[in-house]
């Protein structure tokens, strides 16, 4: 069974500039999370899909932020215009149920680094 | 509120001794703790979780974690560690009355020295 992977694995952008990244979740999954870490710091949620519905975006730091999951597989998250803050990793993850219990599988991550 | 702390930003350890990497929570309910590692340019793995019952969870690759309700805290331990687990390793924590939506720790980067 195929993990949930993302893509790219790195991007490198200017200041002002539009970035996609791209999360294929395990299929079958329901959930989706999108999460970041910046260097150093606490891996923070950003936003929780159910199909293609956003059950959580409380995370989402503001609106050069754009999540989309269209047919409830893959999500992709924009950024634009990006700014030198959103600089770090941004992991993905998916899971069967939404549940405490849970497990969440992880993808390996798109590093962002805005210059 | 949930919160989660990782005390520790390294920890180094010779091949073949015992690790321990240390979690602390702060939960307002039944804590649900787990631990996920994460090896160089690879995703976080999950490892175990701490959902009820025994308070020594197994999970993969020979760790195991010990729930301390009294010192609230969720050790990651090892008898014998290996090269192979140098790795960056992140608690994670929700309460059982809250959100489902985990509180992660800040990462503990384990060294293993041959």
């Amino acid at each position: 069974e195929a993990g949930v992977t993302q893509f790219p694995s790195h991007s490198v952008i200017e200041k002002g500039q539009t970035v996609t990244l791209r999360c294929d979740p395990i299929s079958g999954h329901d959930n989706l999370y999108w999460y970041r870490r910046v260097m150093g710091k606490e891996i923070k949620f950003l936003l929780h899909f159910v199909k293609e519905s956003k059950q959580d975006e409380s995370g989402m730091p503001n609106n050069r932020f754009l999540a989309e999951r269209t047919g409830g597989t893959y999500s992709t998250l924009k950024v634009q215009p990006a700014e030198l803050e959103d600089s770090g990793v941004y992991f993905c993850a998916s899971s069967q149920q939404t549940g405490r219990t849970d497990t969440q599988y992880f993808g390996p991550g798109t590093r962002l680094t805005v210059l | 509120a949930q919160s989660v702390a990782q005390p520790e930003d390294q920890v180094n350890v010779a091949e073949g001794n015992p690790l321990t990497v240390k979690c602390t929570y702060s939960v307002s309910g039944n804590p649900y703790l787990f631990w996920y590692v994460q090896y160089p340019n690879r995703g976080l793995q999950f490892l175990l979780k701490y959902i009820t019952g025994d308070n020594l969870v197994k999970g993969s690759y020979g760790f195991e974690a010990e729930f301390n309700k009294s010192q609230t805290s969720f050790h990651l331990k090892k008898p014998s560690a290996l090269v192979s687990d140098s790795a960056l390793y992140f608690c994670a924590g929700l309460t059982s009355g809250g959100s489902y939506i985990p509180t992660f720790g800040r990462g503990t980067s384990l060294i293993v020295h041959p």
